[in-house]
């Protein structure tokens, strides 16, 4: 079975604080991609980042770094010294072979000023 | 650039009338994406093309939902007929993507369209 888990529904933070977003999934499959994505609250969504199963390598951008672990099935998602723009809702995806994508329920952040 | 452009922005039709969602992707991009988002299920991709052939339309919900891309700077979703439960945010995203089976890089999405089934 093919499954997205965002345990956290909603997070609150106080700004400068550091927030880990995880994202746990399920497949059989050995190539899949993974991705997140922020949906700000005016509701427009934005890719953040797309990783294949081969690459394990974490990945920095800026404030933003993504953990990536096979052996836990897990690809969290880190954003150092939180800023209140980052308050949005944060989706995870699954895509193994065949194309079809596995969302995650999404974790909406809270970055208090 | 001008970015991914989706219109109209907001729809209100009534139950049983056709409705068609329009995008234009981003010049040089060979990839399109359709996605529907409702409280209930959630994000859902619906439908992607790549070099305007489509390539998996697994996620469309049921017959009356169908997408055409014509041409590389234009693509439609089509409801007919509509429902209340087709009321979402519909978006579509484009990406330059490597090959048919391979289309995810970067994607940009449309700012959405909001569409309410009377």
């Amino acid at each position: 079975a093919q499954k997205v888990t965002q345990a956290q529904t909603e997070i609150s933070v106080v700004e400068k604080e550091d927030v880990t977003l995880d994202c746990v999934y399920e497949t059989r499959d050995t190539t899949y991609y993974l991705f997140w994505y922020k949906q700000p609250p005016s509701g427009e969504l934005v890719f953040l980042i797309r990783r294949n199963s081969f690459d394990e390598q974490n990945e920095i951008s800026g404030r933003y770094s993504w953990n990536f672990q096979k052996s836990t099935s897990s690809f969290n998602f880190t954003i150092t010294a939180s800023q209140v723009v980052d308050s949005a809702v944060y989706f995870c995806a699954l895509i193994p072979p065949g194309n079809q994508f596995y969302f995650g329920t999404g974790t909406s952040l809270t970055v208090i000023p | 650039d001008a970015g991914v452009i989706q219109s109209p922005r907001h729809e209100v039709t009534e139950m049983g009338q056709e409705v068609t969602l329009r995008c234009k992707p981003i010049s040089g991009h060979n990839s399109l994406f359709w996605y529907r988002q409702t409280m209930m299920r959630g994000l859902e991709l619906l439908i992607y093309f790549n070099n305007n052939v489509p390539i998996d339309d697994s996620g469309m919900p049921e017959d009356r939902f169908s997408a055409k891309m014509p041409n590389a700077s234009f693509s439609t979703l089509k409801i007919q007929p509509s429902e209340p439960r087709d009321s979402a945010v519909y978006f579509c995203a484009s990406s330059l993507g490597l090959t048919p089976g391979q289309p995810y890089n970067e994607q940009f999405f449309g700012p959405g369209t909001r569409l309410t089934v009377l």
